[in-house]
């Protein structure tokens, strides 16, 4: 079956860098887009990140954009995201995502989720 | 950039049926997508392509979508059913996923 498991969170201070990693299994990963998604708390769903099934297209949200970057290593079926920057409001639980298609053109949406991993950022 | 709004709660007995709605600007002109998410848990894809659903989730769950409303519907709700509900939709214009503010679904 699907699974997801994300792991790097930690409490971290404000203007450092960390890196977050999914290691996946139980599907072919390197036909799949991936995404990195972000629970903040008490707040609602954020998407963060995409990167397309063969790490070529990118695609960020404005309050990472510059700051984190998201990558994949399809020989290791692992996705990662480094987190550079970093600031309190980035303090959330951070959602590695399998996509349905190989590249979000015109319409995606992620079948499959792990559980998190929690970053915290504070001084 | 594109916004989605759904209520902040919806309230239903058990038995009844519980509609949550997502709104966007012409948001019938593209697909919408809804998870459950229940907390400490991961999303689950409920609905996709605006009204299909994965194999696993009850035909209890359904979906539409028109002009500028999209909206899912539980039927005959359970306890278990109580959770947070999201809609998405990918926007092309700026190729960035949105998500609705999300609704917290409570069985009385």
């Amino acid at each position: 079956q699907v699974e997801l498991v994300e792991s790097g969170g930690g409490v971290v201070l404000p203007g450092t860098s960390q890196r977050l990693s999914c290691a996946a299994s139980g599907f072919n990963f390197n036909l799949y887009a991936l995404h990195w998604v972000r629970q903040a708390p008490g707040k609602g769903l954020e998407w963060v990140a995409v990167t397309s099934y063969d790490g070529t297209e990118t695609y960020y949200a404005d309050s990472v954009k510059g700051r984190f970057t998201i990558s994949r290593d399809n020989s290791m079926n692992t996705l990662f995201l480094q987190m550079n920057s970093l600031r309190v409001e980035d303090t959330a639980i951070y959602f590695c995502a399998k996509d349905a298609v190989t590249h979000c053109g015109g319409n995606c949406y992620s079948d499959y989720w792990g559980q998190g991993t929690l970053l915290t950022v504070s001084s | 950039s594109y916004v989605l709004t759904q209520p902040p709660s919806v309230s239903v007995a058990p038995g009844q049926t519980a509609t949550i709605s997502c709104g966007g600007d012409n948001i019938g002109g593209v697909h919408v997508h809804w998870y459950q998410h229940k907390s400490g848990q991961a999303p689950v894809l409920v609905v996709f392509d605006d009204y299909d659903r994965p194999s696993d989730i009850p035909e209890r769950f359904s979906g539409s979508n028109s002009g500028n409303t999209a909206t899912l519907t539980i039927s005959r709700v359970e306890a278990g059913d109580e959770a947070d509900y999201y809609c998405q939709v990918w926007h092309s214009g700026s190729a960035h996923r949105v998500f609705g503010g999300g609704t917290k679904l409570t069985v009385l």
